[in-house]
């Protein structure tokens, strides 16, 4: 059974503070892995990662994937209040729908 | 603007009362996806549709029922038979083709009265 694991569950941090949230999986024919941000209500959609070792980055996020590892790291420089939200990873393999992690619910306090 | 849109934002059901979540999307995409969100737990997949009329059981569809007339639309029953019915119920889609990420709607909040 396909299976997406993130860690930490929860996470308070101060403002300006640097943040790394992991994700591992354990999947059959692994395709790509995906992050997600949630606030209050859609999920919206950070970054896609299919090839080891490739930074992506948007702005103070950042992700990469290491398939040698089976994992991923999203990395949050600086964090801000907004930044405030659950963190979702989700894996596609094969051709099954994604399979998603519990999330990392992430607060920022000033 | 092209997006998915989910009614109602909330909905109160009654014992033994079925009930119904609709999700239209226009952005022409071919699969669609109803997941269940409760405190701590992700997204938990309750049925999906990859083409026009024909759907698939995920991880959690039993007291759910769906059909896909259409391809912009893909409504999900709440059904008595589902006996915890309280959350948030997430509808998305997604083009086919590989390297496609899903996109959301803004949810329906369940309760129970």
């Amino acid at each position: 059974e396909d299976k997406v694991v993130q860690s930490p569950l929860s996470l308070v941090v101060h403002e300006g503070d640097t943040v790394t949230l992991n994700c591992s999986y354990e999947v059959t024919n692994f395709r790509s892995l995906l992050w997600y941000k949630q606030e209050k209500k859609a999920p919206t959609f950070l970054f896609m990662l299919t090839s080891s070792g490739i930074e992506k980055k948007s702005g103070r996020l950042s992700s990469i994937l290491d398939k040698k590892e089976l994992s991923s790291i999203l990395n949050i420089t600086a964090t801000q209040t907004g930044d405030s939200a659950i963190y979702l990873c989700a894996v596609h393999s094969g051709n099954t729908p994604l399979v998603f992690g519990k999330g990392t619910r992430l607060s920022v306090i000033a | 603007d092209g997006g998915i849109t989910q009614s109602p934002k909330y909905l109160f059901r009654k014992e033994g009362q079925n009930v119904t979540l609709s999700c239209e999307q226009n952005l022409n995409h071919d699969a669609m996806y109803w997941y269940r969100q409760d405190p701590g737990q992700g997204l938990r997949l309750i049925y999906y549709s990859q083409i026009v009329n024909d759907f698939q059981k995920g991880d959690i569809a039993e007291g759910y029922s769906v059909s896909r007339e259409k391809k912009e639309s893909f409504p999900l029953t709440v059904t008595s038979a589902q006996k915890n019915p309280t959350a948030f119920y997430l509808c998305a889609s997604r083009p086919q083709g590989a390297g496609q990420p899903q996109h959301f709607g803004d949810g329906t909040r369940l309760s129970i009265l």
